[in-house]
């Protein structure tokens, strides 16, 4: 079945480091990706998303490209602020005949001043 | 403004006892989810639903039942017959296809005591 597998963490990082939390997904046909926060006692937060091979998605200085040949979506931002310390949420969600959708575990991101 | 509720933000239950969490939706997405988290993990699907008067166990229905009767409405209720109540729900609704985000609602805080 479908899947998503991102790296495990905490991930801790001083501010204005380069960040990259890794995404890589099974799934049959053509999925669309998301990246998804989740700040401390809140709900997910759409963070960008990309719906075909190629696309790029970019918000709030993060950037992920949908890789089709290595089935990867990996987040990145250059310059990591104290502020986005929350957890990251990589998902996939693709017409099949369940049509749910699925996230990885999660990876929790520190970041020190 | 467009969104997705839940209600309440913490609950107390004692053990026995049935609790319902409400989610509404002024979306008018399709699409409805069930989850849970537990600390430090990721997202497990309860149940979730296409379209009005149809839903589908996820990956944990077990001690769990839903209802969808109206499309805005998806109320998870927790039975007694789950073990190990105490976790953070959260709700989220969609399109229903693969090319759009789901939306996420506040989450509820359950707590058996």
């Amino acid at each position: 079945g479908d899947s998503v597998t991102q790296m495990e963490g905490p991930v801790t990082l001083s501010e204005e480091a380069f960040l990259t939390i890794n995404c890589t997904y099974t799934a049959t046909g053509y999925p669309s990706l998301f990246w998804y926060v989740q700040y401390p006692g809140e709900g997910l937060q759409l963070l960008l998303k990309a719906t075909k091979a190629d696309d790029k998605g970019s918000n709030k200085g993060f950037e992920a490209t949908y890789r089709k040949e290595t089935t990867s979506f990996h987040l990145e931002k250059g310059s990591v602020q104290v502020s986005d310390s929350a957890v990251y949420f990589c998902a996939l969600s693709a017409m099949n005949r369940d049509d749910k959708i699925i996230f990885g575990k999660g990876t929790r991101l520190h970041i020190l001043p | 403004d467009g969104g997705i509720t839940q209600s309440p933000k913490y609950l107390f239950r004692k053990e026995g006892q049935n609790v319902t969490l409400s989610c509404e939706q002024n979306l008018n997405h399709d699409a409805m989810y069930w989850y849970r988290q537990d600390p430090g993990q990721g997202l497990r699907l309860i149940y979730y639903s296409q379209i009005v008067n149809d839903f589908q166990k996820g990956d944990i229905a077990e001690g769990y039942s839903v209802s969808r009767e109206k499309k805005e409405s998806f109320p998870l209720t927790v039975t007694s017959a789950q073990k190990n109540p105490t976790a953070f729900y959260l709700c989220a609704s969609s399109m229903g296809n693969s090319n759009t985000e789901a939306f996420f609602g506040q989450g509820t805080r359950l707590t058996v005591v």
